[in-house]
């Protein structure tokens, strides 16, 4: 089983509906992160955890919400899904800084 | 406030052929650094880590990148490509008050590898 594992790993769905992506990790670790990747623009945070009690917005986390339900569980929602979310979403975990990331494979999501 | 410029957004190289990846970086004080891979359809996977100590780090694939204070750059290079390495680069730093708590990200480098 991979460490990181997102779903679903493809998605479309229409203006204005609400829809989760789900994140699961089994290293044990207390980090964890959503990414939006958009060409041309590399990465970009949305949210972050440090632990099932903290959650903090990253730069672009107009329009989206999370939920840290367990340590090894970090779900990200759009409340009403528009086109320019349309990309290719990851989440990542880490044990600290400095050790680096565990990327999970990404889920891309369409919005129409 | 931190960033990551990667100047080349693609790059085209024939398989043997030598390979560097430019990286810049702003941030206030010492930067951890790292270059990721991104395979089509992949995640992203590390290919080596810099955060103190010897400025010329090794990591995985025959991948190497130096650490250059005075420049603020963090090039990554590779002797001899080979066409498996055809892939997406990223270059990120850690950054913000408190620590090194989350990675910024550079737009990327696509590599082509030439037969």
């Amino acid at each position: 089983d991979a460490d990181v594992t997102q779903t679903p790993r493809n998605r479309i769905t229409k203006t204005g509906k609400r829809i989760m992506l789900e994140c699961s990790q089994t290293k044990g670790h207390d980090r964890m992160y959503w990414y939006r990747q958009d060409p041309g623009l590399g990465l970009r945070l949305i949210y972050y955890s440090f632990d099932v009690k903290d959650i903090n917005k990253g730069e672009i986390s107009d329009g989206y919400s999370v939920s840290r339900q367990a340590q090894a569980k970090f779900s990200l929602s759009l409340e009403s899904a528009i086109p320019n979310q349309t990309a290719l979403y990851f989440c990542a975990t880490s044990r600290s800084g400095a050790a680096g990331y565990t990327f999970g494979s990404g889920t891309r999501l369409t919005v129409v | 406030a931190q960033s990551v410029t990667q100047p080349d957004i693609h790059i085209t190289v024939s398989e043997g052929a030598s390979l560097e990846l430019r990286c810049n970086y702003s941030y206030g004080a010492t930067p951890y650094l790292f270059w990721y891979v991104q395979s089509p359809g992949q995640g992203l996977q590390l290919l080596l880590k810099y955060f103190s100590g010897d400025t010329l780090v090794q990591g995985i694939k025959g991948f190497e990148a130096e650490f250059k204070r005075s420049q603020s750059s963090f090039n990554l290079r590779k002797p001899s490509v080979h066409w498996s390495d055809a892939a997406e680069y990223f270059c990120a730093v850690g950054g913000a008050s408190g620590g090194y708590n989350k990675l910024i990200f550079g737009a990327g480098t696509r590599l082509a590898v030439h037969p």
